[in-house]
């Protein structure tokens, strides 16, 4: 059975930092592609991040661009996101998902339950 | 980048009811559309990708259609179990957009 589950969410303050960890577990890791995607209180999904297989191809959002970072450690089957100089605006859950295929298709059968994170002083 | 945008954004049906939701995009993405449902608390459920192609496990009531700008999601006979937030999101380009959502309440 897949199961992703997402860690190191929490308070921190404005223009700090943070990093999101998935441990993946019931598929070989490396087979596949990844993702994280955001949802703000109330509010739709943002897909914020994914990363190709061998770490060879990555997208993120526009929001996002130049502050997160997405990596992978495909001998410890995780998936990380670095989150530098958070803004109020980041304050969401973030969820880790699976890709269908090794290469960044999109298509994501299997999620997290997420992990919340609040940017706020 | 590419938008997305969905009509309507909020859908009061009854149980029984055929629902339609479309999803237009701000230029063509061919057929690289995926559909999302997600309940209160719970994470996304993919139910349509490649536009058209039903996800293993999803019922036959859900069904996909279009390509290039404009795409429709169907449900055939609402059923309770059904009363959802639907997204949509291409995947034709970086960053991969999702719609803003339809909400699919019990009238």
């Amino acid at each position: 059975e897949v199961q992703l589950v997402e860690s190191g969410g929490g308070l921190v303050q404005p223009g700090r930092s943070l990093r999101l960890s998935c441990a993946a577990s019931g598929f070989t890791f490396d087979d596949y592609a990844m993702h994280w995607v955001r949802q703000a209180p109330g509010k739709g999904l943002e897909w914020v991040s994914g990363i190709s297989w061998n770490s060879g191809s990555i997208g993120y959002a526009d929001s996002v661009k130049g502050r997160f970072t997405i990596s992978r450690d495909n001998a410890k089957n995780s998936l990380y996101l670095q989150m530098n100089s958070l803004r109020a605006e980041d304050t969401a859950l973030y969820y880790c998902a699976k890709d269908y295929y090794d290469i960044l298709t999109g298509y994501a059968a299997h999620w997290g339950q997420g992990t919340l994170v609040t940017v706020s002083s | 980048d590419i938008q997305l945008t969905q009509s309507p954004s909020f859908l009061s049906a009854s149980v029984g009811d055929r629902v339609t939701i479309t999803c237009r995009a701000s230029q063509g993405i061919s057929s690289y559309l995926a559909w999302y449902q997600q309940k209160p608390g719970k994470a996304p459920k993919l139910l349509i990708y490649a536009a058209s192609t039903l996800q293993s496990g999803v019922p036959s009531r859900f069904s996909g259609s279009g390509s290039g700008t404009e795409f429709t999601l169907t449900i055939s006979s609402l059923q309770p179990e059904d009363f959802a937030t639907y997204y949509c999101q291409q995947l034709n380009s970086y960053p991969f957009t999702f719609g803003p959502g339809t909400k699919v309440d019990i009238k």
